[in-house]
């Protein structure tokens, strides 16, 4: 079946650093990728759309400058948290749509971002 | 805008009662909804999606728009049916992202 990884799985950053998320779709690929985030006990909510070779659309209230999106490629997206504070700290999930089947919508496993 | 409401953060039930967990939704376009699982220390999961009508896991969910619900339903719960449960919806299009609701913690008693 379909399959999103994200890198790293897990990462605890110092506050002002930039911390770079990776989310790729390993045997399918993907025109469309979704970046969710997840604070503690609460709901997926919506950060950003991003499409293969253009710029990523992003949910209301999210900083574009602060969360930078790149979507180079059918099987890689990623998410640069960009001088984190911790109020950055949460759990971020990418998920996919296989461009074959576009009413799917796969996810990943999540990046858990500690920032100190 | 669309909204997704699950009224229940936790619901606890003994193994072998009926299980429903309530999805109330609010959008003005045509919406497809979804119901996602997360087992503990898993990724997120789609369990089951109205266009499809079918019953996975001894689940089933109907789309009743007069209410704008779409509630799960279990008759028989089981021990590893203990997850969070996440109600979704999106424009039946399929050109909007998800949005979800914000979780029903089902915990299933022995």
């Amino acid at each position: 079946g379909a399959v999103v990884s994200q890198h790293p799985s897990w990462v605890i950053c110092k506050s002002g650093t930039s911390v770079k998320i990776e989310c790729r779709s390993l045997d399918f690929q993907a025109t469309t990728m979704f970046w969710y985030r997840q604070f503690p006990k609460q709901s997926l909510m919506l950060m950003a759309t991003s499409n293969e070779g253009s710029k990523a659309t992003y949910e209301q209230g999210v900083e574009k400058d602060k969360f930078l999106i790149n979507h180079a490629s059918l099987t890689l997206s990623t998410l640069t948290v960009t001088s984190a504070h911790p109020e950055d700290s949460s759990f971020y999930i990418c998920s996919a749509r296989d461009h074959l089947v576009p009413e799917t919508q796969y996810f990943g496993p999540g990046t858990r971002l500690l920032v100190l | 805008a669309q909204r997704v409401t699950q009224p229940e953060k936790l619901l606890s039930v003994f193994k072998g009662a009926p299980v429903e967990l309530k999805c109330n939704y609010s959008y003005s376009g045509s919406p497809e909804l979804f119901w996602y699982v997360q087992y503990s220390r898993q990724r997120l999961q789609l369990l089951l999606r109205h266009i499809s009508r079918e019953s996975i896991k001894g689940f089933t969910a109907d789309l009743n728009k007069g209410e704008t619900s779409f509630h799960l339903k279990k008759p028989f719960a089981q021990e590893e049916d203990s997850a969070m449960y996440y109600c979704a919806l999106r424009d039946l299009s399929g050109n909007t992202p998800l949005v979800f609701g914000k979780g029903t913690r089902l915990s299933v008693i022995a």
